[in-house]
């Protein structure tokens, strides 16, 4: 009954860190993908993935990379943590046609 | 392209007050609709869809929303608000064959005792 889970739940970086957050369903959905969620901006995709080996950018893109390999795992990786990159980092997935997108429980991440 | 517009940021009513939740949306195609709720610290939480057949749909928690093609609206109501639904909503639209919804910007709702 996990659905779509994402690690760290928190995490504090300092500028020019880099990390990846991680991103895992176990419900074989084809598409997956990562949004951030500031204050007033409600939630903006950064990367979505229509199926292993296919990605694709969102709004917002700049500073993020995502990549694949599998079905169940879709990775953020931020290459050189920047301030701007404060933010709630939300996961997910869904399956094809008519179904839902479950979100996983997110991320709480602070550049400093 | 397509976008999701909430008019109101933040809205205040008293418990037992009804509520409407406004929502408008631009897609090309039939789009498919949804309202999210956030409470704070938490992740979202699916209050309701809509993606083809009757304009009215029932949520969970009393809510619901109507689908009106001719104005893109995707309101949501309720007719008595309880102190637990203060949250944020979020209004969504997405396609058939992705799971790329486009979000609005949110509408933060405050219950008065």
């Amino acid at each position: 009954n996990a659905g779509v889970t994402q690690t760290p739940k928190f995490q504090v970086l300092k500028t020019g860190q880099s990390m990846t957050l991680q991103c895992a369903q176990d419900m074989n959905h084809e598409y997956m993908s990562w949004y951030r969620q500031d204050p007033g901006m409600g939630l903006r995709l950064i990367h979505y993935s229509v199926g292993a080996g296919i990605t694709d950018q969102g709004e917002v893109p700049n500073g993020y990379n995502v990549s694949r390999s599998t079905t169940e795992d879709f990775p953020l990786r931020l290459l050189s943590a920047a301030p701007s990159q404060t933010s709630v980092y939300f996961c997910a997935s869904k399956g094809g046609g008519f179904s839902l997108a479950f979100f996983g429980q997110g991320t709480r991440l602070t550049v400093v | 392209a397509q976008s999701v517009t909430q008019p109101d940021i933040h809205i205040t009513v008293s418990e037992g007050a009804s509520l409407e939740l406004r929502c408008n949306y631009s897609y090309g195609a039939t789009p498919y609709l949804f309202w999210y709720v956030q409470s704070p610290g938490q992740g979202l939480q699916l209050l309701l869809k809509y993606f083809s057949g009757d304009t009215l749909v029932q949520g969970i928690k009393g809510f619901e929303a109507e689908f009106k093609r001719s104005q893109s609206s995707f309101n949501l109501r309720k007719p008595s608000v309880h102190w637990s639904d203060a949250a944020e909503y979020f209004c969504a639209v997405g396609a058939e064959n992705t799971d790329k919804l486009i979000f609005g910007t949110g509408t933060r709702l405050q219950v008065f005792p």
